[in-house]
């Protein structure tokens, strides 16, 4: 039981550049969460997903989507990166709003 | 719009005391309220999950409180070991219609002297 996973755990883009950030957990849990944590800011919820096939806004979604094609997976896209997405990226995972919410290792992600 | 506060911002005591920890939000419209620690450069760990109808959670060294109409929460730690340091974070989970997830604090970094 891997619990929540990321992938990759570094990566340094240069503006413009795309990527995608991989979550995956393997405790069926229906609600799947990103995250970016900034020094000074906290954790910042930028997009969510409450069940296989949706995805929804958090608090600070612009320039990035995200996908949930597999209740395991929770991909975080980056179309054209830009140096303030400088930070590190968690997933988060949880069966319903009343339970724990647990998270993975982060991504920490460097964009020049 | 929620907010979470923590206070201190640090702390650093010696080993063996007990110790407090606390957080406040300004919305008492909440699910529950969750305590985790962060170690550095590493995610985030699960302490303790206190729901809105509780008052309180325990686990081995640590207890975590919860006065909703109040907004506040705090986290107690008993006989602090060098282990202990890290830095904790409160977050809570509103409740009604609008986003799901957790709205953090910005944390507490817990210095435990030898």
């Amino acid at each position: 039981n891997a619990g929540v996973t990321q992938t990759p755990k570094f990566r340094v883009l240069k503006t413009g550049q795309s990527m995608t950030l991989l979550c995956a957990q393997d405790m069926n849990h229906e609600y799947m969460y990103w995250y970016r944590q900034d020094p000074g800011m906290g954790l910042r919820l930028i997009h969510y997903s409450v069940g296989e096939g949706t995805t929804a806004k958090g608090e600070v979604p612009d320039g990035y989507n995200v996908s949930r094609l597999k209740k395991q997976n929770f991909l975080l896209g980056l179309e054209s990166a830009a140096p303030s997405q400088t930070s590190v990226y968690f997933c988060a995972s949880r069966q319903g709003p009343l339970y724990e919410q647990y998270f993975g290792p982060g991504t920490r992600l460097t964009v020049t | 719009k929620q907010e979470v506060t923590q206070i201190p911002a640090a702390l650093s005591v010696p080993e063996g005391e007990n110790l407090v920890l606390n957080c406040s939000f300004t919305d008492s419209a909440i699910y529950n309220l969750q305590w985790f620690r962060q170690d550095p450069g590493k995610g985030l760990t699960s302490l303790l999950l206190i729901q809105s109808s509780q008052r309180e959670q325990t686990s081995g060294r640590l207890n975590a409180s919860l006065d909703k109409s109040s907004g506040r929460s705090t986290l107690y730690i008993a006989a602090s070991q060098p282990g202990d340091s890290a830095t904790y974070l409160c977050a809570v989970r509103r409740s009604g219609g609008g986003a799901d997830g957790l709205t953090f604090g910005k944390g507490t970094h817990l210095i435990i002297q030898p």
